[in-house]
């Protein structure tokens, strides 16, 4: 099976801008989570999506939002960026599980805000 | 309440020795506990898990010992080579009735020859 794919790799933006992130699940994964990688938080966790509805949602301001499409394909989206958004976002797919399970992380997409 | 403690934060282990990892937790309701490894430029990858019904799991060379009443969970890598040098990061997870996890902070394995 294919990984979880990310796109973009990598991203520059300015303050101001506003950015969208796309993730692609594992085939059959039909949940979706995000995190934001920093050197100085870790990872945190953003949101969870299953089945097109959002069932979790870390600590972070509403300029961060996503939504999941019907094929399971996510997106986040963050606007009126800040240069404190730099970091690398990070989406991981889990297949359907009554307990939580494993995660399986893509290769993330590097934003820098400028 | 939903903290997981890592620690230390860096290591430096000899090639052919033991690499210790430990995690701490808070949360009761935790039921899973995964081991992630990443590389510089890479999404972190699982390693291995534990569920609190087992006190121990092994994998090849890694190996999870899990203490319930404690609340803490340590990675233990037997014959660290150089290719394992790379950041780990442990996790807690399950009560929510979602997919959430909570990370430790990383520790940055070195593994010298």
């Amino acid at each position: 099976k294919a990984g979880v794919t990310q796109t973009p790799r990598y991203l520059i933006k300015t303050r101001g801008q506003q950015v969208t992130l796309s993730c692609s699940p594992i085939s059959g994964h039909r949940s979706v989570s995000w995190y934001q990688q920093t050197p100085g938080q870790g990872l945190q966790f953003l949101f969870e999506y299953f089945s097109e509805t959002q069932r979790n949602k870390g600590n972070f301001p509403g300029r961060f939002s996503g939504r999941q499409f019907s094929n399971s394909r996510s997106e986040m989206n963050v606007s009126t960026l800040e240069l404190g958004d730099s970091a690398l976002y990070l989406c991981a797919s889990s297949p359907l599980l009554v307990r939580a399970g494993t995660q399986y992380f893509g290769p993330g997409t590097r934003l820098t805000v400028l | 309440q939903q903290q997981v403690k890592q620690s230390p934060q860096s290591l430096i282990v000899q090639k052919g020795g033991i690499s210790i990892i430990n995690c701490a937790y808070e949360n009761t309701a935790f039921d899973y506990f995964p081991w992630y490894q990443q590389f510089p430029g890479k999404g972190p990858a699982l390693l291995i898990a534990i569920r609190p019904d087992v006190s121990e799991k092994k994998e090849g060379r890694f190996t999870i010992s899990f203490n319930k009443s404690a609340k803490q969970f340590s990675l233990h890598i037997m014959d660290s080579q150089p290719g394992d040098s790379a950041t780990y990061f442990c996790a807690a997870g399950g009560d929510f009735g979602n997919e959430k996890l909570t990370f430790g902070t990383g520790t940055r394995l070195t593994i010298i020859p």
